[in-house]
């Protein structure tokens, strides 16, 4: 079975560009989550969907921050005009129906966004 | 303030010494889960584990929610074993994990 998809795997910018993350949940997986994992720092919560529908998106800058999932299937997250803050690996996971709400989730291995 | 503490914050062994991590909560939490991370490598599930004790091979996790805590136990490390531990934990709406920031495990053969 094939794991949780991310691309690309590094990005670098200079402050102002923008820069679009993709991800592929595993097949039948419901639920999906975008965290923002700081280096030395656990992941943080962006926002999740269930299907197409966001869920929850309170963490997620609204300002530059936009992320969809138009069919319910791959989710794209993108950054508008970046800063250097923003530097960090940004984590796809899935869940499958009826474990959200336990939080067993399944993680990709992350796209690494440096700012110069 | 930070509501997952884990500690150490990074550790050292020699191949086949023991290893306990800690992982305490400073609130109510009706989940639980160890994750395991390479460098540049995703976040493996190691354990789900809400409540009591559970055994995957050297690995052991303990979790007392009366207590707020939960430990992962690595029993005759190897050098395989290095890399970054993370403890969650999930609140009533177990989907949204609340990490902490991590246990560095080095293994030096």
């Amino acid at each position: 079975e094939a794991g949780v998809t991310q691309s690309p795997r590094y990005a670098v910018l200079q402050e102002g560009q923008a820069v679009s993350f993709w991800c592929d949940p595993i097949s039948g997986h419901d639920t999906l989550y975008w965290y923002q994992q700081p280096r030395d720092q656990g992941p943080q919560l962006l926002v999740y969907f269930r299907d197409e529908a966001v869920i929850d998106n309170s963490q997620l800058p609204s300002d530059r921050f936009s992320a969809v999932r138009p069919k319910g299937t791959n989710s794209t997250l993108k950054i508008q005009s970046a800063k250097q803050g923003d530097t960090a690996t940004y984590l796809c996971a899935s869940s499958f129906p009826g474990t959200a709400n336990t939080g067993q989730l399944y993680f990709g291995e992350g796209s690494k966004l440096t700012v110069l | 303030g930070q509501q997952v503490q884990q500690s150490p914050t990074s550790l050292v062994l020699q191949e086949g010494e023991n290893a306990e991590l800690q992982c305490n909560f400073s609130t109510s939490l009706n989940s639980m889960q160890w994750f395991y991370q390479r460098p540049g490598g995703s976040l493996i599930s190691v354990f789900y584990n809400p409540s009591g004790t559970k055994q995957s091979g050297r690995l052991t996790s303990t979790t007392v929610i009366k207590e707020r805590r939960s430990s992962l136990h690595i029993s005759s490390s190897q050098i395989t074993d290095s890399g970054t531990y993370l403890c969650a934990m999930g609140l009533n709406m177990g989907y949204k994990l609340t990490f902490g920031t991590g246990t560095s495990l080095l293994v030096d053969p």
